[in-house]
Order: C-alpha cells, then structure tokens, then sequence
C-alpha cells in the first residue's frame, strides 16, 4: 500500500526567505502524479503545485518550485520569498495513475514570521 | 464559477440522530469523493464514486454512507453520528481518473469543508 510522509509537523520562516518542506511516499508503481495543497485559516484546500512522475523536470508555478528524486521517492516544496499569506497548513498527496485513490501526509503547519 | 459546494459549513448534532451532508459540483466531473481531516492524521478517504451509481468505499467508512444518483450530487450521510465523527468533512471533484494522464492529472477540486460535532 502506498504511503506518504511528512515528518515536520511545523516549521517556520522569516518573510522574504526561503524554506523547503518535506515529503517521501512509499509505492511500487511507476505512473503516479504527486501534489502539494495549501489550508489557509479559511480551511480551503487549494492546489499549489503537480508533479507527473514520467516527467524528468521538477515542477514551478511562480515562487513554488519542487524537488522531485523519483528513486528516493522524494517530493520537497520550496517557497522563495516567503509571503505573510503563505502560512497555512500544507499537505502533500499522491495519486496512483491505476487508481482512483489519493493518500494524503498528515500536514506540515508553516508559519511566516514578520 | 466552477465550484464543489459542501452544506451545511457548520453543524452541532447529538448521538444518534441522523444527518446528511450535501455536496454539489458544477463542473461535469465523473469522481467525486469525501474525506475527513482529524489533527495529525491529515485527510482520509471515506467513499468515492467514479459516476453515478458507482461508489466505493475509501479507507474509513465506518458509520457512513453514500449515494451517487445524480453526476452532480454526491451526499455524505451518517445514519446514526458518534462522537468520533467530529471531524471536518471535505468534499472533492475531479475528471475521471482513468483518462489520458497526459489530458488529466486528476487535480482534486476542494469544497470549502464542514464542520460537524457530535455531543
């Protein structure tokens, strides 16, 4: 069965600097997508970034970018020039193309210091 | 707008009394599914629908169920509510996973969420 993990429940940030959130997940296939989704207080789930797995290069939307290491089964998120409007709740997913199941980590809560 | 609309947002019930929540997207999509988010233990799957009349069950379906009459419409009920249902309730949508994956990645649209108690 597939996993995933996110071993820092909470990390933290000085505005304008930059911080990289952690994610490994555990599967036997090779076709899976990968994605981080942001909680803001709202409680919105709202889609940060995608990764397809059969893509070589690593996934960017703006100040997000991603750290994807197939064989280490790795899957950071980087935000450069943090912004008081990114803190929130972070939550990383896969999703087995052969399947219609997403697994989703337990959540990293990242906070942004002024 | 495309949205997946989750009522009601906020509900205190009690034991045993009988409630449902409702889900609707407005963008044609064939899966639908719900969760729930319990501190420190993320999102978990309760029931998904690949379309209508499909449903299966996800990782923890105790104590719910679920009906896919309509592609829209997809209603999360809980026959008789426990205090370990407190929890929030996410709905989502999305295209049918099966599809091309070079066409569809099989984002999940989010509804807002609901948060329900049970004294």
């Amino acid at each position: 069965a597939q996993t995933v993990t996110q071993s820092q429940p909470e990390m933290s940030v000085q505005e304008a600097e930059t911080v990289t959130l952690s994610c490994t997940y555990d599967t036997s296939e090779s076709d899976y997508y990968l994605f981080w989704y942001k909680q803001p207080p709202s409680r919105q789930m709202i889609l940060v970034i995608r990764q397809e797995a059969y893509k070589q290069q690593n996934a960017t939307e703006n100040r997000f970018s991603v750290n994807f290491q197939k064989a280490a089964k790795s899957f950071s998120l980087k935000i450069s020039d943090s912004q008081l409007g990114d803190a929130a709740m972070y939550f990383c997913a896969y999703r087995s193309t052969g399947t219609y199941k997403y697994i989703f980590g337990t959540g990293t809560r990242l906070k942004v210091l002024a | 707008e495309a949205q997946v609309t989750q009522n009601p947002r906020y509900l205190i019930t009690v034991t045993g009394k009988k409630l449902t929540v409702t889900c609707s997207q407005n963008m044609n999509h064939e899966y639908m599914s719900w969760y729930r988010q319990d501190p420190g233990l993320g999102l978990r799957q309760i029931y998904y629908s690949m379309n209508v009349e499909v449903t299966d069950k996800g990782d923890v379906p105790e104590g719910y169920k679920v009906s896919r009459k309509e592609k829209r419409n997809f209603p999360l009920i809980l026959e008789s509510p426990s205090p370990n249902q407190t929890s929030l309730y996410f709905c989502a949508s999305s295209l049918y996973p099966g599809q091309d994956p070079k066409v569809n990645t099989g984002e999940l649209f989010f509804g807002e969420g609901s948060r329900l108690t049970v004294l």
